[in-house]
């Protein structure tokens, strides 16, 4: 219950395509939802969060699209360039209090990003 | 200005020997944790440690043991190193819901 599934495992996308990635979790109680990007060699950096009492969240050319009802949610990279290549991460937050799940982010599998010129 | 920091970035050992890895962080976050990344790259929270209260995954063998000596550091200690002890941890701090990570150290055993 505390699994995230991330798909795919490794994703190539030509510059100034659409990257897509998904994620799917069972956990009703996840509350908090955020992306991370992580480049070679360095550790990953928060790209941008949802909470899930919105659909969509827009920061630039990345969205996340968050459905409710079917737990799943998506980061949507447009106009995807070089420089974006990375492993991406999605995430989810246990809202529950107490115990050893309190606050604790569970991490999917990790995408692969490649972007060709 | 790094807000996380590890020391060290690279670790070269033995098995069997005992290591350290140092993680400072000056955000004034009230909450660290160790991660473990492996080759695959998948993320394994190992502790997180808020107000002298520490939480461990229980996957987490007791070789590994956090010590925190004041609000901004929390060191990992590794006793009797072993080869599938060979990742990328990295050291992270929070104060609400978003995770801050230090650059990683990247530990072999050889």
């Amino acid at each position: 219950q505390q699994q995230v599934k991330q798909s795919p495992q490794s994703l190539i996308v030509q510059k100034g395509g659409i990257s897509i990635i998904n994620c799917a979790y069972e956990n009703t109680a996840f509350d908090y939802f955020p992306w991370y990007q992580q480049f070679p060699g360095k550790g990953p950096a928060l790209l941008i969060a949802i909470r899930p009492d919105v659909s969509e969240k827009k920061e630039g050319r990345f969205t996340i699209s968050f459905n409710k009802s079917a737990k799943q949610f998506s980061l949507h990279i447009m106009d995807s360039q070089p420089g974006d290549s990375a492993t991406y991460f999605c995430a989810a937050r246990n809202s529950g209090a107490g115990g050893t799940s309190y606050g604790k982010l569970t991490f999917g599998q990790g995408t692969i990003l490649t972007v060709h010129p | 200005d790094t807000a996380v920091s590890q020391t060290p970035k690279y670790l070269v050992t033995q098995m069997g020997n005992d290591k350290s890895i140092k993680c400072e962080q000056n955000l004034g976050h009230d909450t660290m944790y160790w991660y473990k990344q492996d080759s695959k790259k998948f993320l394994k929270i190992m502790f997180s440690y808020n107000n002298k209260e520490l939480i461990i995954n229980e996957t987490v063998p007791n070789r590994f043991s956090p010590k925190s000596p004041d609000k901004a550091h929390l060191n990992l200690h590794i006793n009797s190193l072993e080869l599938g002890d060979s990742a990328v941890y990295f050291c992270a701090s929070s104060r609400t819901s978003s995770l801050f990570f230090g650059p990683g150290t990247r530990l072999t055993v050889l």
